[in-house]
């Protein structure tokens, strides 16, 4: 398995402004997704964080909305752009040691946009 | 396009009365069927990977099983602690996991 934290666990914010959410796992992972789950609904997909190289992002999701770094094996960053209340979800980052091996979750992080 | 389809949405049950939950698939090339545990306000918590028709899984009191079309997660003289959403998922050639919209179990003492 993997253990993996994201920062911040919550937060509140206001139309219009942006949040960048963190992603860090106790060790080098090969691949790094990032997915969003709102309110009563499954996960959905958002994009796969590459390494060294522009994210790939999901149909429906774009980068302007939604841009990702991933500066090293250990870590990313989700930052959710000019949110608007539709955008109040949970945000969770999962990870896979090998391409096609089981994917773990971190915690999430619960945002709410007033 | 890939596609899970979960069943019953929502089941509740007594304590020690066992039963057993769906998860229907359409998937190109299947790599794997993942079933994942989710208590409220918190991540999914990896519970079984199957890979192969005919293949079965057990931890405690959960038994997940695979066909070509479904798979089913058997609990066994549930307990309160097992009340969480148990969610399926799929992975064919695309690699991306395809989530179902989940189960949510409720187990009363």
């Amino acid at each position: 398995s993997a253990v993996i934290s994201q920062k911040p666990s919550r937060d509140i914010c206001q139309r219009g402004t942006s949040l960048t959410i963190q992603c860090q796992v106790d060790s080098q992972v090969t691949m790094m997704f990032w997915y969003r789950q709102q309110p009563g609904q499954s996960l959905t997909l958002i994009a796969t964080a590459n390494q060294g190289s522009e994210a790939t992002y999901e149909s429906g999701f774009v980068i302007d909305k939604f841009p990702i770094s991933r500066p090293n094996l250990t870590f990313s960053t989700l930052t959710v752009s000019n949110m608007s209340p539709e955008d109040s979800s949970i945000y969770l980052c999962s990870v896979e040691r090998g391409a096609g091996e089981t994917q773990y979750f971190g915690p999430g992080t619960r945002l709410l946009v007033l | 396009e890939d596609q899970v389809t979960q069943s019953p949405e929502a089941l509740r049950l007594q304590e020690g009365e066992s039963s057993s939950l769906n998860c229907s698939y359409t998937v190109s090339g299947l790599r794997g069927l993942f079933w994942y545990r989710q208590d409220p306000g918190k991540g999914p918590e990896f519970l079984f990977t199957l890979y192969s028709a005919g293949e079965e899984k057990e931890k405690e009191r959960l038994k997940a099983t695979l066909t070509k079309k479904e798979s089913f997660l058997h609990i066994t003289a549930p307990k309160p602690e097992d009340s969480a959403t148990y969610l399926c998922a799929v992975q064919g050639q695309s690699s991306r996991l395809t989530f179902g919209e989940g189960t949510q179990l409720t187990v009363n003492p």
